[in-house]
């Protein structure tokens, strides 16, 4: 069964540097989220991504964040200048088309900022 | 705007019992509503879904949510726990138009003792 997928597993940092978290889809699908979920929090959403540009984004998602899809397969979110509060799992998702629902989740990537 | 509110932090019932997990939301136009299950170190998994259609909605693993309007509820049951039920539930709202974000309550932790 096609499922997402997330690499790395678990990132450290060092404050002030940059990450990129890498996903890759469900090949057949159009959309694209992360959200994140910091520890013992509930899941928050980040940013929706179609037809290759930023369709929604939440007011977490500011000019740190990007997000970028940079071949037919890899979707990407970048931090330019990590803080120790971006430490959380970033979870990729993605939706096959307009009238489907599901939402599939990747396993997470743990983000650990010292 | 959308949310959704998960009563109890957690919920402790012995194997056999019935599991009755609680979610109200809140939505200004008609919603899809899921129920995601997480276990540890895992990502989210779609237990089931909402999508207007049948109220009385079945999922995974034998579990099962009704959709109330009047109530604004979408709780799961399951008849009879089981000790590899122990995670955490989310409950989780989105639009039926746009690019369809979810929004998350903030999780229930099933626990099971035998």
């Amino acid at each position: 069964e096609p499922e997402v997928t997330q690499t790395p597993s678990h990132q450290v940092t060092q404050m002030g540097q940059e990450v990129i978290l890498r996903c890759v889809p469900i090949s057949n699908h159009l959309y694209f989220y992360w959200y994140r979920q910091i520890l013992g929090q509930k899941v928050e959403f980040l940013v929706s991504f179609y037809n290759n540009e930023i369709s929604e984004k939440s007011e977490i998602f500011d000019d740190q964040f990007s997000v970028e899809r940079p071949d037919g397969s890899n979707f990407t979110l970048k931090i330019r200048s990590t803080k120790l509060e971006d430490s959380a799992m970033y979870f990729c998702a993605s939706r096959l088309r307009d009238y489907s629902y599901e939402q599939y989740f990747g396993p997470g990537t743990r983000l650990t900022v010292t | 705007a959308q949310s959704v509110t998960q009563l109890g932090s957690h919920v402790s019932v012995s194997e056999g019992a019935l599991v009755l997990l609680r979610c109200n939301y809140s939505s200004s136009v008609p919603p899809y509503l899921f129920w995601y299950v997480q276990y540890p170190n895992q990502g989210l998994q779609l237990l089931l879904k909402y999508t207007s259609a049948a109220t009385l909605v079945k999922g995974i693993n034998g579990f099962e949510a009704e959709f109330k309007k009047s109530e604004t509820s979408f709780h799961l049951t399951k008849p009879s726990a089981h000790m590899s039920d122990a995670a955490e539930y989310f409950c989780a709202v989105n639009r039926n138009t746009g690019f369809q974000k979810l929004v998350f309550g903030t999780g229930t932790r099933l626990l099971v003792s035998p």
